[in-house]
């Protein structure tokens, strides 16, 4: 099945820095890679999401690439703000059927300080 | 758009009983809604896939007769984990598939069994 490693587990960055994770994923048929984020004790929410026909999608201070051919997504956040903080979380999913399955990485738990 | 509900957020039960969690997509349909389980600074662990008219799929390891899943109509999923002991005690979200592969997620219910 597929695999999905994520890096780095912690980050900190100053307000107004850039944030990046960066994701890897195992197998060549997954086409769809979200990313969310998770405060504590709530939900996870959909931030961005790109698709396999896609290198860079941007909204926003928020960015997304994929690189196919290596396998890896990365997640990039500008101009940091606290309300950034949260723990991130990459998916990737392969197509089947009625409804595509998410494998998640290990999240990211993201700080921004003053 | 891509609202969907959890209920009940929090509860405790006695070891032994069973527990309800209703998962509802307010404002779409959505065939598909998936349950998983997550454990304290953890990734989210995917239990089941539930589908509207049809048993659910189990993941490797997830009892079925356990995590009892019902997926009666296009908006409404439920859960019930029955003869829950301390073990099962954990947080609990869904989710609910919209179009292809976009995953929107409830509030999550956290349980406590004493």
């Amino acid at each position: 099945g597929e695999n999905v490693e994520q890096h780095p587990s912690t980050l900190s960055v100053q307000e107004g820095d850039s944030a990046v994770i960066k994701c890897t994923y195992s197998d060549s048929a997954s086409n769809y890679f979200p990313w969310y984020k998770q405060e504590l004790g709530k939900r996870p929410q959909l931030i961005i999401d790109i698709r396999s026909n896609v290198g860079e999608k941007k909204d926003q201070r928020i960015a997304v690439t994929l690189n196919k051919t290596a396998k890896h997504f990365s997640l990039h956040i500008t101009e940091t703000q606290p309300e950034d903080s949260a723990v991130y979380f990459c998916a990737a999913s392969i197509p089947a059927g009625t409804a595509s399955k998410l494998t998640f990485g290990t999240g990211t738990r993201l700080q921004v300080t003053l | 758009g891509a609202v969907v509900s959890q209920h009940p957020s929090r509860v405790i039960c006695k070891s032994g009983t069973s527990v309800k969690i209703e998962c509802r997509s307010l404002d779409f349909q959505a065939t598909t809604m998936f349950w998983y389980r997550q454990f304290p600074k953890q990734s989210l662990m995917l239990m089941a896939t539930s589908n509207e008219g049809s048993k659910a799929t189990y993941e490797q390891g997830v009892e079925k007769d356990k995590f009892l899943i019902n997926h009666a109509s296009l908006t409404l999923s439920t859960l019930t984990v029955t003869s829950a002991h301390p073990e099962d005690s954990s947080f609990y979200i869904c989710s609910a598939v919209r179009g292809l592969d976009e995953q929107y997620f409830g509030p999550g219910t956290r349980l406590t069994v004493t």
